[in-house]
């Protein structure tokens, strides 16, 4: 049964980076994308960004361009999210989830966030 | 940017029908998704492709999609299913994904 665990709970300061890794145990990456999806407290869900480890194409919502990287180490497993410059705004718990999908014609069908971490809570404060 | 719109709140009776709604321009064009999320915990993927249903997700919990317009149905609602409900789709290229502000189920 797949699995996805994640880094520990992180604090940091204003104006700092954060990374938060996510490693898959018990199945495969091949057909998957690895998303990251974020929850400030109270708050619902938001979309982060995702990686297709196979082709290695990461796309990232509009609001983290330039702020967010994602890569993945397929020796590992591990996937990682790098946020920078962080703001008391970034302050949520962040979730990674495993995404299958599949190709037709050219375009991607995906079937739904099936297996999520435990979610990491990231802190931002002075 | 592109959004999905839910009811902040549905409140039910045990043994009723509860129904949530998810309205976007694109989903005539796109699947949506549902997911269940209880306090502290990570969400459950309830719902795919408007309306087929994973492995172990009880049959009470259904989906369908018409114009801009899905729905989450559950039918003889149980108190366990008090929870956080939350749509998702992709944008209107298919590039982004997005969710709905969630719908807050109360079982009364």
């Amino acid at each position: 049964q797949a699995q996805l665990a994640q880094s520990g709970a992180e604090v940091k300061k204003p104006g700092s980076s954060v990374k938060v890794s996510c490693q898959a145990s018990g199945g495969s990456l091949s057909t998957y994308s690895i998303d990251w999806v974020r929850q400030a407290p109270g708050q619902g869900l938001e979309w982060v960004g995702a990686i297709i480890p196979m082709f290695s194409k990461v796309t990232y919502a509009q609001k983290f361009l330039g702020r967010v990287i994602i890569a993945t180490d397929d020796s590992t497993k591990t996937t990682s999210m790098d946020l920078n410059r962080v703001t008391s705004e970034d302050t949520a718990v962040y979730y990674c989830a495993r995404h299958p999908f599949e190709v037709r014609d050219g375009k991607y069908y995906y079937s739904g966030m099936d297996v999520w971490g435990k979610g990491t809570t990231v802190t931002v404060s002075s | 940017s592109y959004e999905l719109t839910q009811p902040p709140s549905v409140s039910v009776s045990p043994g009723q029908t509860a129904t949530i709604t998810c309205s976007g321009d694109a989903l005539p064009k796109q699947y949506v998704y549902w997911y269940q999320q209880r306090p502290g915990q990570a969400p459950v993927l309830l719902i795919f492709k408007d309306s087929e249903r994973p492995s172990g997700i009880p049959e009470r919990f259904s989906g369908s999609s018409s114009g801009t317009r899905a729905t989450l149905t559950i039918s003889g609602v149980q108190a366990e299913d008090e929870a956080a409900y939350y749509c998702q789709s992709p944008d209107t290229g298919g590039t982004y994904w997005v969710f709905g502000g969630g719908t807050k189920l109360t079982v009364l």
